[in-house]
């Protein structure tokens, strides 16, 4: 069973704000993802890590940033939220390297909206 | 440039029939792997199954099985005498193996809602 959380589950905060999206996992995953999940169902990775101090942009542009300074840790923020941020953002981790277990396991997810 | 196309967007059935989900997928790669999920309401997703491009073996867990077929570049998901419990959104997804590099991300399909009626 996955051990990948994120906080918070819910987030409303009006335009501006600065927000920081938790998300981390026990299971020592090299690998960690960010994926964005609009109103319409359809995911898009917008952030991954390979590892501590690696972080590279995903398929879809977004105005976030995200760090890894642990590997249990990969946390995602936005310096000024605004409306069309709105979305369902997923955090999701796997083993490295390829191959076999390359599943990758998913948090529950933060619903945010901005107002 | 990989895609995932799950051409159903709703599909809606009475609980204990069977029905198939559909998944068609592009890669360019020879080494590639297949992968569904399901989110219930709740909003998490929840892995179900991962294939690999050279294993065409299909695979049968309780009431869930799946085809997958190199030929038509399908991995289709059929659900036997389903459920309510069985609604929520699947989702198909790929991910290219080669030799690393890239993202290695997931690219998912629009994913498709499935209602089971009692």
């Amino acid at each position: 069973e996955a051990d990948i959380y994120q906080t918070p589950r819910y987030l409303v905060i009006g335009t501006g704000k600065k927000i920081t999206l938790e998300c981390s996992q026990t299971m020592g995953h090299d690998k960690m993802y960010w994926y964005q999940q609009d109103p319409g169902m359809e995911l898009h990775l917008i952030h991954y890590s390979y590892g501590v101090n690696s972080t590279e942009k995903g398929d879809l542009s977004s105005e976030s940033t995200v760090s890894r300074i642990r590997t249990e840790h990969f946390p995602l923020t936005l310096e000024s939220a605004r409306p069309s941020h709105t979305s369902q953002y997923l955090c999701a981790s796997r083993e490295g390297g390829t191959g076999i277990n390359n599943e990758q396991f998913f948090g529950p997810g933060t619903r945010l909206t901005v107002l | 440039a990989q895609k995932v196309t799950q051409a159903q967007t709703e599909i809606s059935v009475v609980e204990k029939e069977d029905v198939t989900l559909d998944c068609v997928y592009e890669t360019r790669d020879t080494t590639y792997y297949l992968f569904w999920y399901k989110q219930p309401p709740s909003g998490e997703l929840v892995f179900l199954i991962r294939r690999n491009s050279f294993d065409e073996q299909n695979e049968i867990s309780g009431r869930y099985s799946w085809n997958f077929q190199k030929s038509t570049s399908s991995f289709n998901f059929t659900i036997t005498a389903s459920q309510v419990v069985d609604s929520a959104v699947y989702f198909c997804a790929l991910s290219e193996g080669g030799s690393g590099g890239g993202a290695d991300g997931l690219t998912f399909g629009k994913g498709t809602h499935l209602i089971i009626q009692p």
